[in-house]
């Protein structure tokens, strides 16, 4: 049973960066793709981007082009999301999810990471 | 970018009853459809892939249909457990892995 464990809440200020973690156990990252999916307060799930095996390096929704990088350390089994020049619309839950090589739907799922971003 | 609609935004229904939510997609899928569940205060949970596969350990209450443009998620003799937020996703045309708005399902 493949698990996902994410690092705790986080509070930033308007223009900082941010970067979430997501441990992986019962499989290796090296097997599993690793996507990240956020929801902001009463709204809905927002792909944000993920590992694409075809290209062979991670994607991005083109919405965070430029301000997001999702890297993942095989060694550790460990992922990360970083987000920089964070505004109050950034202020959301921030899941990591899996899914196996080359089929785009997430079958597991993190915990969930609070990020607020306020003054 | 394809846009995923789903409908109705919220569904009233009782106990016992049986519930048919609805999403449509502005392209055609094929079957690269999935459904997911979110408790409040909870996790996303996959249902359903593939339009109709139930996931490892989903009831056979719920049940997937549909392909092309139109999809349904039918949950049979509703448990108190089910009444929640529903969410479509396609991965057709991936990336990006787009979801509908949600359909919520609640107590009548």
């Amino acid at each position: 049973q493949v698990q996902l464990v994410q690092s705790g809440a986080e509070v930033k200020k308007p223009g900082a960066s941010v970067k979430v973690s997501c441990k992986v156990s019962g499989d290796t990252l090296t097997e599993l793709s690793i996507h990240w999916v956020r929801q902001a307060p009463g709204e809905g799930l927002e792909w944000m981007g993920g590992f694409d095996h075809e290209a062979g390096e991670a994607v991005y929704t083109q919405k965070l082009e430029g301000r997001v990088t999702m890297t993942a350390d095989t060694s550790t089994d460990i992922a990360y999301m970083a987000l920089s020049s964070l505004t109050s619309d950034d202020t959301a839950v921030y899941y990591c999810a899996t899914s196996a090589p080359f089929m785009y739907y997430f079958d597991y799922w993190g915990q969930g990471t609070q990020v607020t971003v306020s003054s | 970018e394809i846009v995923m609609t789903q409908s109705p935004a919220t569904l009233s229904v009782s106990p016992g009853e049986s519930a048919t939510l609805s999403c449509r997609a502005s392209q055609s899928l094929s079957n690269n459809l999935a459904w997911y569940q979110q408790r409040p205060g909870q996790t996303p949970r996959l249902l359903i892939y593939g339009a109709s596969t139930r996931a490892s350990g989903i009831p056979a209450r719920f049940s997937g249909s549909g392909s092309g443009t139109e999809f349904t998620l039918t949950i049979s003799s509703l448990q108190s457990e089910d009444f929640a937020v529903y969410y479509c996703q396609q991965y057709n045309n991936w990336p990006p892995g787009t979801f509908g708005q949600g359909t919520k399902v609640e107590i009548k």
